[in-house]
């Protein structure tokens, strides 16, 4: 079993449609990241949260440190939000690792 | 203030041949972190440094990989005798402390012929 699994795995969604990534864990973390990664290109950072809901512009961030569990919605969602959507953790320990999700890949078609 | 910034973006290099990529952290960041992608695959870690110190190796192939981040100029991955299987894309993030958020770079992508 993945230390961080994500689902789902692909997602196709309708423009406009509110769409939920979910990302599971089983490690002890110290913070999350939600990361983007559009189809051969560089990666990006969206939210870094340790507890409760972060909001910027369409996306939504939260997180239940008690359950392992967090969640990345994007609302009106649109074509450009099309790409590879990854949760990484932040594992306690003294050295700072980071573990990566497999990745959902979310196409949004006009 | 640029952000991370990697070179080369793509590198091609025969089998057997050394690739060294580079990675230049954002201004005032002194935490390097290098991960892997191999094709229709996550994102590995691979070594954690600080300036002059390699804090955490622990996803580092043991042969033929080293990295360094000297005192001055960026950090280097350097793969030597590559194979076809080190064909990935090579990501470099950097952060100013322990725990602060992460700033990636736009990657290198190898390719052995």
């Amino acid at each position: 079993k993945n230390e961080v699994e994500q689902s789902p795995q692909n997602l196709t969604a309708q423009e406009g449609e509110f769409i939920t990534i979910n990302c599971s864990y089983s490690v002890g973390i110290s913070a999350l990241h939600w990361l983007q990664q559009h189809p051969g290109g560089g990666i990006v950072s969206l939210f870094m949260l340790s507890s409760g809901k972060k909001k910027h512009g369409r996306l939504i961030a939260t997180i239940n440190i008690q359950e392992k569990h967090s969640s990345l919605h994007i609302t009106a969602s649109h074509p450009r939000d099309s790409a590879v959507y990854i949760c990484a953790v932040r594992v306690e320990t003294s050295y700072d690792k980071v573990i990566f999700g497999p990745g959902t890949s979310l196409s949004v078609i006009p | 203030n640029a952000g991370v910034m990697q070179n080369p973006r793509h590198l091609v290099r025969r089998r057997g041949q050394e690739a060294r990529l580079r990675c230049s952290p954002m201004k005032g960041h002194s935490h390097v972190y290098w991960y892997r992608q191999l094709p229709e695959e996550g994102l590995k870690f691979m070594v954690y440094l600080q300036k002059e110190n390699i804090i955490d190796e622990s996803g580092m192939p043991k042969e033929r990989f080293s990295a360094e981040f000297p005192k001055e100029g960026p950090s280097i991955l350097r793969i030597q005798q590559v194979v076809r299987g080190d064909s990935a894309a090579y990501f470099c993030a950097s952060s100013p402390y322990k725990g602060s958020p992460l700033h990636f770079g736009n990657g290198t992508r190898l390719t052995v012929t």
